[in-house]
C-alpha cells in the first residue's frame, strides 16, 4: 500500500484567513515532505521531516509553518498568504533512512489565495 | 550539485506504439538513484520506476522501461504500447546516495505526452 492522503483537495482562502492542510500516510515511513508546485513547473521542496524532526526548511517564508505531530502526520499552517502563493501543494513520505529512499506523494491540495 | 535536464516540452505518440521520454543528468556523486514520476492533469505525481547508479540491469516495471547509459549520463523512459491514459507529465528526478548526500530530489523540467487515438 503506497498511499499518502491530503485534504482538502480544493482550497480557497482571503490573505488575511488561517487555514492548515493536512497529510497522513499509514507506510510506516518516517520521512515527511512538503512541496509546493506551480502551473507547469516541477515541484519545489519546502520542508522535510526526518522522524518527526524538522531537517530542511527550505527557506520558506514564515507565513507556511509546518507541524509533525506524530510519524503518520505532517500539516502545514496557512497565515497571512499572498495571491502568490496559489498552486498545487504537495505532501510525499519516504522510507529512512537509506538506500533509494523512494518518496510517495498524495494527490495534492489546490490552494487559491484571493 | 545535481542537474537534471529533460529536453522535450511536449511529445505526442499515436495510441500502442512505443515512446522515448529523454532525461540527462549530471551530479558530482559517486553514487545515485534515478526516478521517473507521472503526473496527470488531476495533479498527484505517481513513481513509476527506479534506477540505482550501480545497478547492473535497466530497470523495467510493466510497460515502463528505463534506458540507463551511464557514460552517457541518461536515464531515458520508455513506455510501451501507449495508452490514452498515459497522457500526463512526465517528470525525471535524481538524487545522491553517497552518506551525507542531501535527501532532496532534483527534478527536471518534465515532458508533457499526449497519446493520440
Amino acid at each position: 500500500d503506497t498511499e499518502v492522503t491530503q485534504t482538502p483537495k480544493h482550497l480557497v482562502m482571503g490573505m488575511t484567513n488561517k487555514k492548515s492542510l493536512k497529510c497522513e500516510q499509514h507506510m510506516g515511513h518516517r520521512a515527511m515532505y512538503w512541496y509546493k508546485q506551480k502551473a507547469k513547473k516541477p515541484p519545489e521542496l519546502m520542508f522535510v521531516y526526518s522522524y518527526e524532526k524538522l531537517s530542511i526548511n527550505e527557506s520558506v517564508p514564515s507565513r507556511f509553518s509546518p507541524e509533525c505531530p506524530n510519524s503518520s502526520l505532517l500539516n502545514l499552517h496557512l497565515h497571512a498568504l499572498q495571491p502568490e502563493d496559489s498552486a498545487l501543494y504537495l505532501c510525499a513520505s519516504s522510507q529512512d533512512p537509506g538506500g533509494p529512499d523512494t518518496q510517495y506523494f498524495g494527490p495534492g491540495t489546490r490552494l487559491t489565495v484571493l | 550539485a545535481q542537474k537534471i535536464t529533460q529536453t522535450q516540452p511536449g511529445m505526442f505518440v499515436q495510441e500502442k506504439e512505443a515512446v522515448t521520454l529523454d532525461c540527462t543528468y549530471d551530479t558530482s556523486d559517486p553514487s545515485y538513484g534515478l526516478f521517473w514520476y507521472k503526473q496527470p492533469s488531476s495533479g498527484e505525481m505517481i513513481f513509476l520506476i527506479y534506477q540505482g547508479s550501480y545497478d547492473q540491469q535497466n530497470a523495467t516495471e510493466g510497460r515502463y522501461s528505463l534506458n540507463f547509459q551511464k557514460a552517457r549520463k541518461s536515464a531515458n523512459l520508455v513506455i510501451s504500447a501507449s495508452q490514452l491514459g498515459d497522457s500526463a507529465m512526465y517528470f525525471c528526478a535524481m538524487r545522491g546516495l553517497s552518506s551525507g548526500s542531501a535527501r532532496q530530489l532534483t527534478f527536471g523540467s518534465g515532458t508533457q505526452l499526449t497519446v493520440l487515438p
